[in-house]
C-alpha cells in the first residue's frame, strides 16, 4: 500500500520569505497529489493538487511541483503572509480507493 | 449553500457509553470517509464507504462502527471498546472513491468524561 512521508514536521518564516514543504510517497501507480491547509480546530481545506500528467501547477502564491521519478511532490508558497499560519498536509492515494496523508507540517509565518 | 456538516462540534463520553457523530453532506457524493486526528499524527483513516449499503474498514477501525443507510448520511459509532477515543474526528466526501479530491466537514471533538 501507499505510504507518503512529509517534511519539515514544523517551519517558521519571515513574513515575505518563501516556504518549502516535500512529501515522498512509495507507490509509482499514484497519479493524483492534493494539499491541504487545516486551521486550528477547521477541518482541512483543499488549497491545489496535481496529477501526474504535468510537473507543476500554479495558484497565485502557490505551487506544487511533482517529480514522479523521484516520487516526491512539494508545495511552494511564496510571499508569505501571517494568514498562511496553519498546518499543511499532502496525501496520495492508495490501492484501496482512498487517500493516504502525510503527517502534516506546522507553517508559522512570523510578521 | 452545498457542502458537508458534522454535529455536534463537541461531545462529551461518559466510561462505558456509545457515542455516535453525524456526518451530512448535499454534495452527490458517492465516497465518504472518517478520520481520526491526534496531536502530532496526522489523519488516520477509521472506515469509509464508496457506495450506500457498504463500507470498508481503514488502518485503525477497531472500537467504532458505521451504516450508510443513505447515500448523505454516514454516521460514526464510538462504541465503549474504544479505550482511547478522545481526538478529533473528520468526516469527508468525495465524487468517487480514490484518485478524487476529498472535502472535509468542521469537525467533531470527542472528550471523555
Amino acid at each position: 500500500g501507499e505510504n507518503v512521508e512529509q517534511h519539515p514536521s514544523t517551519l517558521s518564516v519571515q513574513e515575505g520569505d518563501s516556504a518549502v514543504i516535500k512529501c515522498t510517497y512509495s507507490d509509482s501507480a499514484s497519479n493524483y497529489f492534493p494539499w491541504y491547509k487545516q486551521e486550528l480546530g477547521k477541518g482541512p481545506q483543499l488549497i491545489i493538487d496535481i496529477r501526474s500528467n504535468v510537473g507543476e501547477k500554479k495558484d497565485q502564491r502557490i505551487a506544487v511541483t511533482l517529480n514522479k521519478t523521484a516520487k516526491h511532490f512539494s508545495l511552494h508558497i511564496t510571499e508569505t503572509q501571517p494568514e498562511d499560519s496553519a498546518v499543511y498536509f499532502c496525501a496520495a492515494p492508495t490501492g484501496a480507493n482512498n487517500l493516504f496523508f502525510g503527517t502534516g507540517t506546522r507553517l508559522t509565518v512570523i510578521p | 449553500d452545498g457542502g458537508i456538516t458534522q454535529s455536534p462540534k463537541y461531545l462529551f463520553r461518559k466510561e462505558g457509553q456509545n457515542v455516535t457523530l453525524s456526518c451530512e453532506q448535499n454534495l452527490n457524493h458517492d465516497a465518504m470517509y472518517w478520520y481520526r486526528q491526534d496531536p502530532g499524527q496526522g489523519l488516520r483513516l477509521i472506515y469509509y464507504s464508496q457506495i450506500v449499503n457498504d463500507f470498508q474498514k481503514g488502518d485503525i477501525a477497531e472500537g467504532y462502527s458505521v451504516s450508510r443507510e443513505k447515500k448523505e448520511s454516514f454516521p460514526l459509532t464510538v462504541t465503549s471498546a474504544q479505550k482511547n477515543p478522545t481526538a478529533f474526528y473528520l468526516c469527508a466526501s468525495s465524487i468517487v472513491g480514490g484518485e478524487e479530491t476529498q472535502y472535509f466537514g468542521p469537525g467533531t471533538r470527542l472528550l471523555v468524561l
